[in-house]
């Protein structure tokens, strides 16, 4: 059972425009919330974070929003660059620093 | 800027081979996690420490996969023997908190092919 969905496989947005990328979850018991960036043939880096106490989180292009009710979040990248081309990965962690992984959403950026 | 450390980069083994790989965390990391990633999937928890100590092994196949932490350092992850389904990346990650939730810090990444 999937704890951590990413439904769209693949994006693809403009240069300048807004990409949004979207995860839901299951378990009521995740408290933080967490996007990383992989390109291919390296490991994942951490981009954002978010705790359940929050609804939003902002560092730079990259702003994270969460709904607890919907058990939902949502990274917000403005303006998308080419550079942000990449795999997005939505995770969750419970106590004890468990962390699970959504597949993926695929980001393409068209300059 | 502190890394997670793995070796090797990429192994190439025959099927029915014992294959191991290295990670050494960020310095100071308490909680070490070992990641299984198929293309096209996430990554997919194997085992995960607390210390030295084994937190979360329920997904690790132990029939034929092994992980150690002897010191509550560096860290081992053992396929013995190899199915060409083990085919993967298999990923290191490394947090500093005991009981508080934190970002992990992934390294490179070891790409298995098994043959």
């Amino acid at each position: 059972d999937q704890q951590v969905k990413q439904n769209s496989p693949s994006l693809s947005v403009q240069e300048g425009r807004i990409s949004i990328l979207n995860c839901d979850y299951t378990n009521s018991m995740f408290d933080y919330f967490l996007w990383y960036k992989k390109y291919p043939a390296e490991g994942p880096t951490f981009l954002i974070s978010i705790s359940s106490i929050k609804d939003k989180n902002e560092d730079g292009r990259f702003t994270v929003f969460l709904n607890k009710s919907a058990k939902h979040l949502s990274l917000h990248i403005v303006p998308s660059q080419p550079g942000d081309s990449a795999v997005y990965f939505c995770a969750a962690m419970s106590y004890g620093n468990k962390l699970v992984f959504g597949a993926g959403t695929i980001l393409r950026v068209k300059s | 800027e502190a890394e997670v450390a793995q070796s090797p980069r990429y192994k190439i083994t025959e099927k029915s081979q014992a294959v191991a790989f290295w990670c050494d965390p960020i310095s100071g990391h308490a909680t070490l996690y070992w990641y299984r990633q198929i293309l096209g999937q996430g990554p997919e928890l194997l085992v995960q420490f607390q210390d030295e100590s084994v937190v979360d092994d329920s997904q690790l196949p132990k029939d034929r996969f092994s992980a150690e932490r002897l010191k509550g350092v560096d860290s081992t992850l053992k396929i013995q023997p190899a199915e060409l389904g083990d085919s993967a990346m298999y990923l290191c990650a490394s947090s500093s908190t005991r009981g508080v939730n934190t970002e992990a810090f992934f390294g490179q990444g070891t790409r298995l092919t098994v043959v």
